[in-house]
């Protein structure tokens, strides 16, 4: 399997903390996606880096890339309890085919 | 409105007896895959699709096939389903390009008794 790892698996916070989520991968790939999965529902697609990018930001999250380590960061700013949810990194080469870490389960507690 | 449809939403059947869980876009996307998520294992890629007629075997694929006659549809096909493929599938399309966002379906949850 070419899944990475994703640390850690779980993260339980207090509301206005922030959360930051880790994902290493083990071969070269075009982009580095974050998707967040609500309990049992479809993926929805947070954020895309590509692999000539280091950082990039979208509202309250901020997601680094480094390459030379195959490794990338996923911090969520201030977080909600709206936030509660599972969060994956997905490797993204050629084809369109995406491979998914196991996910990191987040809690926000109000 | 751009989505991915999944049918059925939930469905219980017994050992052995052929099912098909359908999947369409409507988007054109020339990329389709299915997946299955199991607890602590995160989303394992079973099928994908490069195109019309252009499949491939991704991590799990036994037990499985797909067929891809049209652009917008990509059924997942269990022959003889057992209860180790009691899971929760997902179908996902993603278009070709620099946006190589995936869009999901809201997830069929099979149980193989």
């Amino acid at each position: 399997s070419q899944q990475g790892e994703e640390d850690p698996q779980a993260l339980s916070i207090q509301e206005g903390e922030n959360a930051t989520m880790n994902c290493s991968y083990k071969t070269s790939i075009n982009n580095l996606q974050w998707y967040r999965q609500n309990s049992g529902r479809g993926l929805v697609h947070l954020i895309l880096i590509r692999s000539n990018e280091r950082e990039k930001h979208s509202g309250r999250l901020r997601v680094t890339l480094d390459t030379s380590k195959k490794s990338s960061s996923l911090l969520i700013t201030a977080s909600r309890a709206a936030d509660t949810a599972s969060y994956f990194c997905a490797k993204g080469n050629q084809g369109g085919k995406l491979i998914f870490g196991q996910g990191t389960e987040l809690s926000v507690k109000p | 409105e751009a989505q991915v449809t999944q049918n059925p939403r939930y469905l219980i059947t017994v050992t052995g007896k052929k099912l098909t869980v359908t999947c369409s876009q409507n988007m054109n996307h020339e990329y389709m895959s299915w997946y299955r998520q199991d607890p602590g294992l995160g989303l394992r890629q079973i099928y994908y699709s490069m195109n019309v007629e252009v499949t491939d075997k991704g991590d799990v694929p036994e037990g499985y096939k797909v067929s891809r006659k049209e652009k917008r549809n990509f059924p997942l096909i269990l022959e003889s389903p057992s209860p180790n493929q009691t899971s929760l599938y997902f179908c996902a399309s993603i278009p070709r390009g620099p946006r190589t966002e995936a869009f999901f379906g809201q997830g069929t949850r099979l149980t193989v008794v």
